[in-house]
């Protein structure tokens, strides 16, 4: 069973603070890696891609990737409350097919 | 640029009904995928269509069906409904190729089965 897996959290941190995110994958065939982030009652909103090692930055957030460890993580810079949400980390194959979602982690960004 | 629309918004069904949603994917999508999420729950994938045809299936009894059409939209059935088919089913679309697989969402449908 291809497994994705985030800490429910909550993960609560200060204004202004670098949140953290992580998310653990089982498949070493995925190819694909995406982090999207879900208000209460909306649909999930995403909010970047990643498909080689490293890091990939794109203004406040800050994806990372090591396929070698399975691992990837979503770094949020100068955290907002509008920021709390909860992030999901997805995991697809080739041609995204069957991507599949971690639990979510709950942050909440205290004023 | 239209995104991804879900028609209905909300439905409310009795035990062993059948119900019918649809899903218009963003202009320039031709493949559409199905999720089922349950309050605290990450999206579970239901099935993906792709050239009016089901590509992959995810782990969901014969009762949940699908279909897309020529211009793409696409239709989830679910026949006989349970009380724990109670979810938000989301639609997201996407541009099968290699390195363009991400996928949109709509605003999902909320189904509550009495």
């Amino acid at each position: 069973q291809k497994e994705v897996e985030q800490n429910s959290g909550p993960l609560s941190v200060p204004e202004g603070a670098i949140a953290s995110l992580n998310c653990t994958y089982s498949d070493r065939g995925s190819q694909s890696f995406f982090w999207y982030r879900q208000y209460s009652g909306k649909s999930p909103e995403l909010i970047m891609s990643i498909y080689s090692n490293g890091d990939k930055e794109d203004g406040r957030f800050t994806a990372q990737l090591n396929k070698a460890s399975q691992y990837v993580s979503l770094l949020i810079r100068d955290s907002q409350p509008s920021d709390s949400a909860t992030y999901l980390c997805a995991v697809g194959g080739t041609g995204g097919f069957k991507t599949i979602f971690g639990a979510g982690t709950r942050l909440f960004v205290k004023a | 640029d239209a995104g991804v629309t879900q028609s209905p918004t909300h439905l409310i069904k009795t035990r062993g009904q059948q119900v019918t949603l649809r899903c218009s994917p963003k202009s320039g999508h031709d493949t559409v995928s199905w999720y089922q999420q349950a309050l605290g729950q990450g999206p579970q994938f239901i099935f993906q269509y792709y050239e009016e045809e089901e590509r992959q299936r995810g782990n969901f009894p014969d009762r949940f069906s699908g279909h897309q059409f020529p211009n793409y939209s696409s239709e989830l059935n679910v026949n006989a409904l349970l009380l724990g088919d109670s979810a938000l089913y989301l639609c997201a679309s996407s541009l099968t190729g290699l390195m363009t697989d991400t996928q949109y969402f709509g605003p999902g449908t909320r189904l509550t089965v009495l």
